[in-house]
């Protein structure tokens, strides 16, 4: 099973600021990465998959990397983007979550 | 619109089973797998086990092989997850998912998610 670990846990941004949020991969996964935003009480939203994003996401979301390590950048932070986020391999089976990272308000 | 809409909470006791429904809507049922993935209070997300719509196959995570099954009805666009032998610790909220692709059949990201049901064992 490749173990996907997220970084930092909890990121604490100012609104209007940039945030930058890592994710590696266990073993090489090629572009097979998805995020996903999630606010309390609500179910996982998909952003991005293989570095494009879903209908409907801004353009402040972007994600980059290949292979082992990636990274989700969110240009200049809305009140509406403080949530956590997962990264999710889907290389092989099974697929696999991060732990997620918290982006908090400073 | 596309959307899948899950059934109601749960509450069981342990060793009892539940089963989940996910009816999905707005787009051609048999084109794209199904996942169950599952989220423990203040916890992450884990994934349980993907369906075929379209022919049935099943793919499960090695922790659930023995307790989950996953079916779905296409004469009703509805999926479904039976657990088995429930514990405490199976006590979260339980997400079926669309997988991005249509006609794919392989592991995938999940572009479309139910609005979540919480089971609770205790």
């Amino acid at each position: 099973e490749i173990v996907m670990t997220q970084s930092p846990a909890t990121l604490s941004v100012s609104p209007g600021e940039r945030a930058t949020l890592s994710c590696r991969a266990s073993q090489s996964i090629s572009t097979n990465l998805a995020w996903y935003q999630q606010t309390p009480g609500q179910a996982p939203r998909l952003l991005i998959s293989s570095a494009t994003r879903a209908a409907g996401i801004p353009a402040r979301f972007s994600g980059s990397g290949s292979g082992t390590e990636f990274t989700l950048t969110i240009s200049s932070l809305q009140s509406e983007d403080f949530a956590v986020y997962y990264c999710q391999q889907y290389n092989d089976w099974p697929p696999s979550f991060g732990g997620g990272t918290k982006v908090e308000i400073k | 619109q596309v959307q899948v809409v899950q059934s109601g909470a749960e509450v069981k006791k342990p060793g009892a089973s539940v089963k989940v429904s996910c009816k999905s809507s707005g787009y051609t049922f048999t084109s794209h797998g199904i996942s169950w993935v599952r989220q423990a209070p203040g916890q992450g997300l884990e994934w349980m086990g993907w369906i075929s719509t379209y022919n049935g196959n099943t793919n499960y995570a090695q922790k659930f092989q023995d307790r989950v099954t996953m079916t779905t009805d296409t004469s009703t666009s509805t999926a479904y997850m039976e657990l088995r032998r429930l514990r405490s610790d199976d006590t979260a909220v339980y997400y079926c998912a669309r997988d991005l692709m249509a006609n794919w059949g392989f592991v995938d990201a999940f572009d479309i998610w139910g609005q979540g049901t919480m089971v609770t064992v205790s």
